[in-house]
């Protein structure tokens, strides 16, 4: 998706580091949700964004918005092997559309 | 609670043939939401339904693809001809009603179409 990019595409890190993943919108937000995808497998969610400078936590994962900047982080606490897989970001334009990112793969090494 | 469920998982057709993939969504949940995932990319929206009214179709090739939602539960999208191009995941959505739920969106498994 043009509209919501996502860095780095892909990260790779040693177990117990943490780590941050953006997500960038080219549009006004109304609202940004975080999911995680094991491949092979649907989507799951996370958490959803609502307010600018809200933050919520999921377990060890912390997303946060930054509604000025158009920006969502998503920040890894400590990682795990558990943590591996896709994360992809989501949102609802002002058109009523659901559009997500491509996704950052995460690879947690032992 | 039963999940979205998604049938077939995988499917393989020659092109030009027709395929069909059906969704049952979860109990309760009057959206349901059709998208088409390529290797590395983000889901993209496909179809909306709101019960069984398609609310957004615009992203849908209605030339080859079709879905019908008829008593505004289980769903069916239908691609006639499948081409080469159309090989990727159909992943199948379902959410309660409203902006809010469109936030929080439960996704079956997805459908693996190879077109030969």
């Amino acid at each position: 998706s043009q509209e919501l990019e996502q860095s780095p595409q892909s990260l790779i890190v040693q177990e117990g580091k943490n780590l941050t993943i953006n997500c960038t919108s080219s549009k006004t937000l109304y609202g940004l949700y975080w999911y995680k995808q094991k491949y092979g497998e649907g989507l799951i969610f996370l958490m959803m964004l609502q307010k600018g400078g809200e933050e919520k936590s999921h377990e060890k994962i912390t997303a946060k918005l930054d509604e000025k900047k158009q920006q969502s982080s998503l920040h890894i606490t400590a990682s795990q092997p558990s943590h591996a897989g896709i994360y992809l970001c989501g949102a609802v334009t002002n058109a009523g559309k659901s559009t997500f990112g491509d996704g950052t793969t995460l690879t947690v090494k032992p | 609670e039963a999940g979205v469920v998604q049938s077939p998982r995988y499917k393989i057709i020659e092109k030009k043939q027709p395929v069909a993939f059906w969704c049952n969504p979860i109990s309760g949940h009057n959206t349901l939401y059709w998208y088409l995932q390529n290797l590395g990319q983000g889901p993209e929206l496909l179809i909306r339904y709101e019960n069984e009214e398609a609310v957004d179709d615009s992203q849908l090739p209605k030339d080859r693809f079709s879905a019908e939602r008829l008593k505004g539960v289980d769903s069916t999208l239908k691609i006639q001809p499948a081409e080469l191009g159309d090989s990727a995941v159909y992943l199948c959505a379902s959410s309660p009603s409203g902006l809010a739920g469109r936030g929080e969106q439960f996704f079956g498994p997805g459908t693996r179409l190879t077109v030969l």
